[in-house]
C-alpha cells in the first residue's frame, strides 16, 4: 500500500486568492492524480500529474486555474488559482501502484468566501 | 452513470460479520469489481478487488457471483471505525486502461453503521 498525506488539511481562503495543496507519498510512484470531490458528489478527475513534464488535464479543468508541480515521484502541488465559492470541495491526491490498486490521500477541505 | 446497484443503508452489531452487497448485470469481461470506503470527509480507502475469484486481505473477503453480475463485500468482525460509506465500484485493470478511464464514478453507496 501507500501512505499518501496532504498539506494543508483544511483551509479557508477569501474569494480571488490562491492556494497551493502539498501531496507527499511514502514511496515513488508513477502514476499521480488530483481529484475534487464537492459535497454529496463522487470524485471528478482533475488531471494526471506527470514527472518531469506538464501535467494532464481533464476536460473543464486548464493549467491556469489549476496549476500543478510534479518535481520528482514521491511529490506534487496542487494550486487552485483566483478562487471563487465554486472552488469550495475537497481536493484528493491519489497515486496508482502496480496495475490494480489506487490509493487516494487524506483530502484537503477548501471553503472559499 | 454508476454501473452498480447498493443498498442505501445497513446496520451491524459491532463484532458481527458486515456482508454488504452489489449488483453489476452489466460488468464486461475486463473489468474487475474494486471496493471503497469513504469516512466522513476522508478520502477513499481502498477495501480490495477482484474478478471472478473470490479474495481475501487483511480487510475484508469479496465473493463473486460465478456469473460476475453480483458480489459481496463481506467484513469479518465489524468494529464502530469501520461506519463509513462503501462503494462498489467496476472498471477495467488501471494498466491498461486508456483516457479517462482514472474518473471514478462512486454512485451513492451503502451507508454502514455499526452498532455497539
Amino acid at each position: 500500500s501507500a501512505v499518501i498525506s496532504q498539506k494543508p488539511s483544511r483551509d479557508i481562503c477569501q474569494r480571488g486568492t490562491s492556494l497551493t495543496i502539498q501531496c507527499q507519498v511514502d514511496s515513488q510512484v508513477t502514476m499521480m492524480f488530483w481529484y475534487r470531490q464537492q459535497p454529496g458528489q463522487s470524485l471528478t478527475l482533475i488531471a494526471t500529474a506527470n514527472q518531469g513534464s506538464e501535467a494532464t488535464y481533464e476536460s473543464g479543468f486548464v493549467i491556469d486555474k489549476f496549476p500543478i508541480s510534479r518535481p520528482n515521484l514521491t511529490f506534487s502541488t496542487l494550486t487552485v488559482s483566483n478562487m471563487s465559492p465554486e472552488d469550495s470541495s475537497i481536493y484528493l491526491c491519489s497515486v496508482v501502484l502496480g496495475a490494480y490498486e489506487q490509493y487516494f490521500g487524506p483530502g484537503t477541505r477548501l471553503t472559499v468566501t | 452513470d454508476a454501473k452498480t446497484t447498493q443498498p442505501t443503508s445497513m446496520d451491524c452489531a459491532e463484532g458481527r460479520a458486515a456482508n454488504l452487497p452489489c449488483n453489476h448485470s452489466t460488468i464486461s469481461g475486463n473489468e474487475y469489481v474494486y471496493w471503497y470506503r469513504q469516512i466522513h470527509s476522508q478520502g477513499p480507502q481502498y477495501i480490495i478487488h477482484g474478478l471472478k475469484n473470490n479474495e481475501t486481505n487483511e480487510m475484508a473477503s469479496l465473493i463473486i457471483t460465478e456469473d460476475r453480475k453480483s458480489s459481496t463485500l463481506i467484513l469479518p468482525h465489524a468494529t464502530l471505525r469501520d461506519t463509513a460509506v462503501y462503494y462498489c465500484i467496476v472498471r477495467p485493470p488501471l494498466a491498461y486502461s486508456g483516457a479517462g478511464s482514472y474518473q471514478l464514478t462512486f454512485g451513492k453507496g451503502t451507508k454502514l453503521s455499526v452498532i455497539p
